[in-house]
C-alpha cells in the first residue's frame, strides 16, 4: 500500500515566491495533519484536518501560511510571500479513526533564499 | 492538553549494549502512547504505540516500551542496539477524547557507537 506522499521532496526558491506544498493522504484516512521540523524548534504542528474540514490552525505561523484540503485525498500547504525563516523541512501525516497512529510523509525539504 | 518530556537530547551508547530512552507525559485525560523514529533525511516512523490493554507493548526493530500510569511514563528500551539503531526518537502522546493531534517531545538523539 502507498503511504503519505508529499510533493516536491525539496525546493528551493528566493524569499517572496509562493511556495506550494503538496500531500496525498492513505487511503481511507480521515485526519491530515501538517508539520514543520527545524532543529531550533522540533516538530511543530501547523494544521490538522478532520474529515477535509480544517479543526485547528492555531499553529500557522502567520497569514502569509494558508492550507486547504478540497477532497479526502489531497491537501495543499501554502506560503506566500515566502521568507528565509520558513525554510525547514515539512511533514505531512494522516490517521485513520480512534487511536490509529499517524503515518508521515518522506517530508518536503524547502529552502528559501 | 497533553505535554510530553523527553529529558535526554543526547544517548549515546555502545554497539550491544542495552538501552533506554525516557518518556514522561502529562494529561487530564486518558491517553494513547507512541514512539517513532526518524533516521537522517527521512519521514517519521512508527516504532511502538499503546493504546490500551497490556503495559508492556513491542515494536518493531527489536524495541519495546512499558506504560506506567502511576509514574506517567512511557520508557523505550532496547537490550542491545546496534550501529542501524543511530536516528532521532520522539516520544507522543493524544488524549483519547477531544484534539486528535499528537503532541510530540522535543526527541532524544540515539547515537550508537562501535
Amino acid at each position: 500500500d502507498a503511504g503519505v506522499i508529499q510533493s516536491p521532496r525539496h525546493e528551493v526558491t528566493e524569499m517572496g515566491q509562493e511556495v506550494t506544498l503538496r500531500c496525498k493522504p492513505i487511503s481511507g484516512h480521515n485526519s491530515l495533519f501538517w508539520y514543520r521540523q527545524t532543529m531550533m524548534r522540533g516538530l511543530e504542528l501547523l494544521i490538522y484536518f478532520n474529515n477535509n474540514v480544517p479543526i485547528d490552525d492555531s499553529g500557522m505561523p502567520e497569514d502569509r501560511f494558508s492550507a486547504k484540503m478540497p477532497n479526502a485525498s489531497f491537501s495543499t500547504l501554502k506560503i506566500q510571500p515566502s521568507e528565509p525563516r520558513d525554510s525547514a523541512v515539512y511533514f505531512c501525516a494522516s490517521r485513520g479513526q480512534g487511536g490509529q497512529p499517524q503515518h508521515f510523509g518522506d517530508g518536503t525539504r524547502l529552502s528559501i533564499l | 492538553a497533553q505535554s510530553v518530556t523527553q529529558l535526554d537530547s543526547q544517548v549515546p551508547v555502545f554497539e550491544e549494549a542495552p538501552v533506554e530512552l525516557r518518556c514522561n507525559y502529562s494529561s487530564s485525560v486518558s491517553v494513547y502512547l507512541f514512539w517513532y523514529v526518524q533516521y537522517p533525511n527521512q519521514g517519521l516512523q512508527l516504532l511502538l504505540k499503546y493504546l490500551s490493554g497490556s503495559t508492556l507493548v513491542k515494536g518493531i526493530n527489536g524495541f519495546e516500551a512499558e506504560f506506567n500510569k502511576s509514574q506517567t511514563s512511557f520508557h523505550l528500551r532496547k537490550p542491545s542496539v546496534h550501529i542501524s539503531d543511530t536516528a532521532e526518537y520522539f516520544c507522543a502522546v493524544v488524549g483519547d477524547t477531544g484534539r486528535r493531534a499528537l503532541t510530540f517531545g522535543s526527541g532524544t538523539r540515539l547515537q550508537v557507537q562501535p
